[in-house]
């Protein structure tokens, strides 16, 4: 089966620019999650989908930071406008009930703020 | 609330040598802990898991690691270091309820010199 795919792999910014990154995941996967990966740090959550349904938000930063799920499938995480704090790797994984919870993870998008 | 403690951020073997990797974690309920090895420029992979039951857990390419509640650990080993192992590895703790979030650690990246 395909993996979880993300685009793009690289990005590079201005300051004050806005910047998306898109995540397809496993399909049947109804749970998704965008995960924010500091240099020298693990990841942490930004956000977690069930379906259409954002049920933990609480660690995205909403003045600036914003994501959807349209149609419960694929997602865009969006910054507007960037910081050159914001430069980092963004995840996305994907789980299902089938897959026992666990989270498969897409290659990431690294994203360098200027 | 969980958190994860590993130690050491660098751990240099020789190959062929016991590589050990060390995780502590801290949760309120009983925990679902899980490691994950993450090569340069890509997403994480789940090396193993351990949710109930026995509490050595054997993973991918010849780790394993033992859940040990009295000590809260969850220590990651492999007897003999490939060249191949080089990575970062994370340590993780989730609640067992459904699709629960990972709190990660810091990582620690294994060195493998010949």
């Amino acid at each position: 089966e395909a993996g979880v795919v993300q685009s793009p792999r690289y990005k590079i910014i201005e300051k004050k620019q806005p910047v998306a990154f898109w995540c397809n995941p496993i399909s049947g996967h109804n749970t998704l999650y965008w995960y924010r990966q500091n240099l020298g740090q693990g990841p942490e959550l930004l956000i977690r989908y069930e379906n259409e349904e954002a049920v933990d938000d609480s660690q995205l930063p909403k003045d600036r930071f914003s994501a959807e799920r349209l149609k419960g499938v694929d997602s865009t995480l969006k910054i507007q406008p960037a910081e050159l704090g914001d430069s980092a790797v963004y995840l996305c994984a994907s789980s299902s009930l089938l897959s026992n919870y666990e989270q498969y993870f897409g290659p990431g998008t690294r994203l360098t703020v200027t | 609330a969980q958190s994860v403690t590993q130690l050491g951020s660098h751990v240099s073997v020789s190959e062929g040598a016991l590589v050990l990797l060390r995780c502590n974690y801290s949760s309120s309920v009983p925990p679902y802990l899980f490691w994950y090895v993450q090569y340069p420029n890509q997403g994480l992979q789940l090396l193993l898991k351990y949710t109930t039951g026995a509490t050595l857990v054997k993973g991918i390419n010849g780790f394993e690691a033992e859940f040990k509640k009295s000590e809260t650990s969850f220590h990651l080993t492999k007897p003999s270091a490939h060249m191949s192992d080089a990575a970062e590895y994370f340590c993780a703790v989730s609640v067992p309820s459904g699709y629960s979030t990972l709190t990660f650690g810091k990582g620690t990246m294994l060195l493998v010199s010949p």
